[in-house]
């Protein structure tokens, strides 16, 4: 059973840098084809691909948010980081993380409210 | 403006059928790659509803379909339910600037 959980804070302050971890189970991110992905869902809106890692490293990110990312894993704990710098009230949202396979994201977690506010 | 276009929302009565359309570009269901649905029950983090075009994970109800051509792709859901009742976004993946990963504006559908 493959089950993700994000943490975080749930309030950052505008300039402030956002870490989220992403902690799953039931997967080995060291395997071919594998990864996971974040993507976010502001209130009452749609979802925004972020982010997204590979079994081997490789790293892609959302080329309007590019600047502002970095997402790296740690295979022996089974967790994945995203790192936004530079956080604004607009990035409000729910941040998912996601198990990727084939194209898609077959599992996801259960998601963290980040509110951006002084 | 997402990238791919749905229709902001969608009606019908239990029993019915309905059907939601996810337009693309030649960067992205045009280029060929596959289109995956995803239900988001009010609340709750989405769930993969159809994976490549038209294929259900398992314990997904045969009343949801999927079927793509060109640059769109269609979910139909029939013998509607009231718990149906969810924003339904699609998602394929993109070749141009716009981002590798892109997904639809979502469709909410009610059933009345």
């Amino acid at each position: 059973q493959i089950t993700l959980k994000e943490s975080g804070p749930t309030l950052v302050k505008p300039t402030q840098t956002l870490t989220l971890t992403c902690t799953f189970s039931g997967f080995s991110l060291s395997t071919s084809g594998v990864g996971v992905g974040w993507i976010r869902q502001p209130p009452g809106k749609a979802l925004e691909w972020l982010a997204l890692i590979y079994w081997d490293d490789d790293k892609r990110y959302s080329p309007s948010l590019k600047s502002r990312l970095t997402i790296t894993k740690d295979t022996s704990k089974n967790q994945v980081v995203l790192t936004m710098t530079n956080m604004d009230p607009v990035d409000t949202a729910t941040y998912y993380c996601a198990h990727y396979g084939d194209y898609n994201f077959q599992h996801w977690g259960q998601g963290t409210l980040v509110t951006v506010s002084s | 403006q997402s990238v791919l276009t749905q229709p902001p929302s969608v009606s019908g009565a239990p029993g019915q059928r309905v059907t939601i359309s996810c337009t693309g570009s030649s960067s992205n269901i045009g280029a060929g790659y596959d289109v995956h649905w995803y239900q988001q029950l009010p609340g709750t983090a989405p769930k993969l509803l159809i994976y490549g075009n038209s294929n259900r994970p398992s314990g997904v109800p045969d009343r949801f379909s999927g079927s793509k051509s060109g640059t769109s792709a269609s979910l139909a859901i029939t013998g509607l339910q009231a718990e149906d009742e969810a924003d339904y976004y699609c998602q394929s993946y993109d070749s141009s600037l716009s981002g590798n990963w892109v997904f639809g504006g979502g469709t909410k559908l009610t059933v009345l």
